[in-house]
C-alpha cells in the first residue's frame, strides 16, 4: 500500500491564481481530511469527508473548496490564492471501527503565495 | 471533543523514559484518548489510543487515570529520533471527521 499520497510536494503561486492540491489513499478508508499547518502552529481542519459525495466544513474553510467523487480521491481547490494561504497542507484518511478512528497522514504539500 | 491541555515543551535525556502529560478533565464516557506525533516537516503519525485501561504497543505506553481526567504517554527509552511535537487528543465517534489538534508538546531528546 502506498498509503496517503499528495501532489505536488511544493508549489509557488501568485496572488489570485488558482490550483488544486491532490490527495489519494489506497486503504479503502471512508473518511478523508484536509488540514493546514502554519509555521510553529498546530494543525487546523479545513474540510473533511465521511464518504464519496459527502463533504463538510472544518475550522477554517474560507477560501477553499473540496469534492469527493470517489472513495480514493479528495482534492482541495484554492480559487483565488492569497498570502494568508501560505502554509503546509496535509491530507489524511481514516477508518472508524468500533468507535475508534485512527488517522493516516500524507507527506504534505508546501504552498507559498507571493 | 473534550479540550486537552499539554505543557508546551519538555526535555528528556537520551535513553531515559519520556513521560508526557495531558489533561482532559471534561472528557466524556465515549471519548478515546489518542496520541499522535509530528517529526519536523512530516505528516503526523499515530502512536497509541485508549479508553479506560492502560495500553502498550511497540512505540509507547499510555497510562489513563481512573477518573479519566488525565493521561500520560510514556516513551520507555527515548532516542534522538523521538524528538517531535506530541499531540494528545480526546475524540469520540459522535464527532467523526472532526479530530482537532491542539498545540501539542515539543519533546526535545538530548544526548
Amino acid at each position: 500500500n502506498a498509503g496517503v499520497t499528495q501532489t505536488p510536494k511544493f508549489r509557488i503561486l501568485k496572488i489570485g491564481q488558482s490550483m488544486t492540491l491532490q490527495c489519494a489513499q489506497d486503504m479503502n478508508h471512508n473518511y478523508m481530511y484536509w488540514y493546514r499547518q502554519d509555521p510553529g502552529m498546530g494543525l487546523k481542519l479545513i474540510y473533511y469527508s465521511v464518504g464519496a459525495g459527502i463533504t463538510d466544513k472544518g475550522e477554517v474553510p474560507n477560501g477553499y473548496n473540496v469534492s469527493r467523487s470517489t472513495t480514493e480521491d479528495f482534492p482541495l481547490r484554492l480559487e483565488l490564492a492569497a498570502p494568508s494561504q501560505t502554509s503546509v497542507y496535509f491530507c489524511a484518511s481514516s477508518l472508524e471501527t468500533g468507535g475508534v478512528e485512527t488517522q493516516y497522514f500524507g507527506p504534505g504539500t508546501r504552498l507559498l503565495v507571493l | 471533543d473534550a479540550k486537552t491541555t499539554q505543557p508546551p515543551s519538555m526535555d528528556c535525556a537520551e535513553g531515559r523514559a519520556a513521560n508526557l502529560p495531558c489533561n482532559h478533565s471534561t472528557i466524556s464516557g465515549n471519548e478515546y484518548v489518542y496520541w499522535y506525533r509530528q517529526i519536523h516537516s512530516q505528516g503526523p503519525q499515530y502512536i497509541i489510543h485508549g479508553l479506560k485501561n492502560n495500553e502498550t504497543n511497540e512505540m509507547a505506553s499510555l497510562i489513563i487515570t481512573e477518573d479519566r481526567k488525565s493521561s500520560t504517554l510514556i516513551l520507555p527509552h527515548a532516542t534522538l529520533r523521538d524528538t517531535a511535537v506530541y499531540y494528545c487528543i480526546a475524540h469520540g465517534s459522535s464527532n467523526t471527521g472532526k479530530l482537532i489538534f491542539g498545540q501539542g508538546t515539543t519533546l526535545q531528546v538530548k544526548p
